[in-house]
């Protein structure tokens, strides 16, 4: 069975720094693309960030780009989301969610989430 | 920037009713990279539909896509109590590399 368990998520000052981890199993990691997506309260869905199969290729949203840092191991079957610079703005649920190339890139495995609070 | 605006925001129909959602996009979007997810409270998001009409996985047959360059459509042909929830579309290979619609809530009316 395929999970993706996402942890990491608290209560952060303005300015400050969280990673979010992203554990998955029941798949081999290293064949399929990753990405995180966000959810403000009470909101749609936003696409943050892209990384490839092997790490050369990383995609960042423009709200995140610059502050956020998508990494993986494939090693530890782990994907990770480095959040610098965190604004009251960047308040939601984070998850981590598996394309699928024959599925037209769609994701059809996605965490529970983890949510993360930026406030003083 | 590729933007998609999904129609109507709300839309208020009973079970057993057929229900049309709509997703435009700003430019052109490949049928092959146009989804659909459905997002029940509390929940992650599900997806419904890859390339714009197949069914992901165990989705039942009362779901379909159809559509093409930049107007997309999701029928649910008859609505179960199951299936109110909030609608996105979704494309991949634009600027930015992904966009979500804004989601049409499905509620019972």
């Amino acid at each position: 069975e395929v999970q993706l368990v996402e942890s990491g998520g608290g209560l952060v000052q303005p300015g400050g720094s969280l990673r979010l981890s992203c554990a998955a199993s029941g798949f081999p990691f290293s064949s399929y693309t990753m990405n995180w997506v966000r959810q403000a309260p009470g909101k749609g869905l936003e696409w943050i960030s892209y990384i490839s199969t092997s790490s050369s290729t990383m995609y960042y949203a423009d709200s995140v780009k610059g502050r956020f840092t998508i990494s993986r191991d494939n090693a530890m079957n782990s994907l990770y989301l480095q959040m610098n610079s965190l604004r009251a703005e960047d308040t939601a649920v984070y998850y981590c969610a598996r394309g699928v190339r024959s599925l037209g890139y769609g994701f059809d495995n996605w965490g529970q989430g983890t949510l993360l609070t930026v406030s003083s | 920037e590729i933007v998609l605006t999904q129609s109507p925001g709300t839309l208020s129909l009973s079970p057993g009713e057929r229900a049309t959602l709509s997703c435009r996009a700003s430019q052109s979007v490949s049928s092959n990279y146009l989804a659909w997810y459905q997002q029940k409270p509390g929940q992650a998001p599900r997806l419904l539909i890859y390339g714009a009409s197949s069914r992901a996985t165990g989705i039942p047959d009362r779901f379909s896509g159809s559509g093409s360059g930049t107007d997309f459509t999701l029928t649910i042909s008859r609505l179960e109590p199951e299936d109110f929830a909030v609608y996105y579309c979704q494309q991949y290979g634009g600027s930015p590399l992904y966009t979500f619609g804004q989601g049409t809530n499905l509620e019972i009316k």
